[in-house]
């Protein structure tokens, strides 16, 4: 089971927006991933391994983490980057987290 | 550039057919494995099959299996998920990703797909 938290995070462009991921037991990072989905669009992946940016992600989204606990982090938010994200460990995702506009 | 165009969604009745082709270009297809992913209306997202790179290797979620077949043809840079005796609950945008077991490296614009009397 994967645990995303929080549900929405209400931030302003130029934030720091920190998404939680927590897996119910520890898992390796290899198959830790991200998604971002901007409404009406496919999702993207971000981040695999748990750390690693997809090619052409820019270098404000980053991921870490370990055992049963994960973060994406985005830097400073830009304009596109309000969206919902997902987090996914081998053939289970999380339920998502909303990044809106405060 | 990677492209992934889903086709054959639609409307059918519970316990219906429907047979969905996924369409790639921009990479060399038989040196990648491949995936399907479906998106219900206003839900999250959940993988359902997996192919490897031959064929010889296919994974189902519980929610499909015995119902679909996922299937390839590296000849013609496709992929196709035959769905049997479909449910109201199997209603959702349905996704082709490239990439390893249920990881969508790139992904198609998706098809829906609507099961409804």
């Amino acid at each position: 089971v994967l645990t995303q938290s929080p549900g929405t995070l209400s931030l302003s462009p130029g934030d720091r927006a920190t998404l939680s991921c927590r897996t119910s037991q520890s898992v390796s990072t290899t198959y830790i991933a991200w998604y971002q989905q901007r409404p009406g669009q496919a999702p993207r992946l971000l981040i695999y391994g748990a750390s690693n940016r997809a090619t052409g992600i820019p270098d404000r989204f980053s991921g870490s983490g370990s055992g049963t606990d994960f973060t994406l982090t985005i830097t400073r938010l830009e304009p596109e980057d309000f969206a919902v994200y997902y987090c996914q460990h081998s053939k289970t995702f999380g339920q998502g987290t909303k990044v809106d506009i405060k | 550039e990677v492209q992934l165009v889903e086709s054959g969604g639609g409307l059918t009745q519970p316990g219906g057919s429907l047979r969905l082709s996924c369409a790639a270009s921009g990479f060399t297809f038989s040196a990648f494995s491949m995936n399907w992913i479906r998106q219900a209306p206003g839900k999250g997202l959940e993988w359902i099959s997996y192919i490897s790179t031959t064929g010889s290797t296919i994974y189902y979620a519980d929610s499909v299996k015995g119902r679909f077949n996922i299937s390839r043809d590296n000849a013609k840079s496709s992929m196709v998920l035959e769905m049997n005796n479909l449910r109201d609950d199997d209603t959702a945008i349905y996704y082709c990703a490239k990439g390893i077991v249920a990881r969508g490296d790139h992904w198609g614009q998706g098809i829906l797909v609507t099961v409804s009397s």
